[in-house]
């Protein structure tokens, strides 16, 4: 069964506004973490930001902050003031920490555009 | 020099070849990662390898084998491969502590196609 789900395959964003990037996920640990890779037309997978099970607050990082409904099993993440070089593959991942030994598992992708 | 390096970056061979690529971190991690990002599909975990013991392979050919020398260095050699194995190859670190959730750092990639 997929675990995590991304539902946007493409967003478009104006420069300098905020767009939100949905990842859903699925597990039944307890404890598990959540996490946003950004992948540019390079290759690299870039970490940006983190989330754990058990956290209280929306984890923040700079323009990224990820939107953590628990109950929905939802993890967005959101980049405020877009930049053209936010224009990149954007991957949510999960690592169970209980169960899932050490597989940090992907969602399929969300494609940004930022249009000047 | 970024903290988790991979050669070659591009690769080009025949389905009869034999070639290795090679993962390098210098982070002082203790687990290391292939994963496979072929067109359209998600990443796929191939192997984790956990101080240098294979932790997990996820039902990946023969024709792919890993090896771990050390806890820094990490291959993937590659034998009698398909058109189909055509990919993005990755590799990942990370200090993996019990009941810690971190995050993973990659190389750029080896740009795989078979011919």
């Amino acid at each position: 069964a997929q675990k995590i789900t991304q539902t946007q395959p493409g967003m478009f964003v104006q420069e300098k506004e905020a767009v939100t990037l949905d990842c859903t996920y699925d597990t039944s640990d307890p404890s598990y973490g959540l996490f946003w890779y950004k992948q540019p037309s390079s290759g690299e997978m870039i970490f940006l930001i983190y989330q754990g099970s058990y956290d209280q607050q929306n984890a923040t990082e700079g323009r990224y902050s990820l939107n953590f409904q628990k109950a929905r099993k939802s993890a967005n993440l959101v980049i405020s003031a877009s930049q053209l070089g936010d224009s990149a593959m954007y991957f949510c991942a999960m690592r169970e920490g209980n169960t899932g030994g050490f597989k940090t598992i992907f969602g399929a992708g969300t494609r940004l555009f930022v249009k000047a | 020099e970024t903290g988790v390096t991979q050669t070659p970056r591009h690769l080009v061979m025949g389905m009869t070849n034999k070639k290795s690529l090679k993962c390098e971190q210098h982070l002082g991690h203790n687990a290391m990662y292939w994963y496979k990002q072929s067109a359209k599909k998600p990443l796929e975990l191939m192997f984790v390898y956990n101080f240098k013991e294979q932790t997990e392979n996820n039902s990946v050919p023969s024709r792919f084998s890993p090896e771990c020398p050390n806890s820094s260095h990490l291959f993937l050699h590659l034998h009698t491969l398909q058109p189909e194995d055509s990919a993005l190859y990755l590799c990942a670190s990370s200090q993996l502590r019990t009941g810690a959730n971190t995050e993973a750092f990659f190389g750029q990639g080896t740009r795989l196609t078979v011919v």
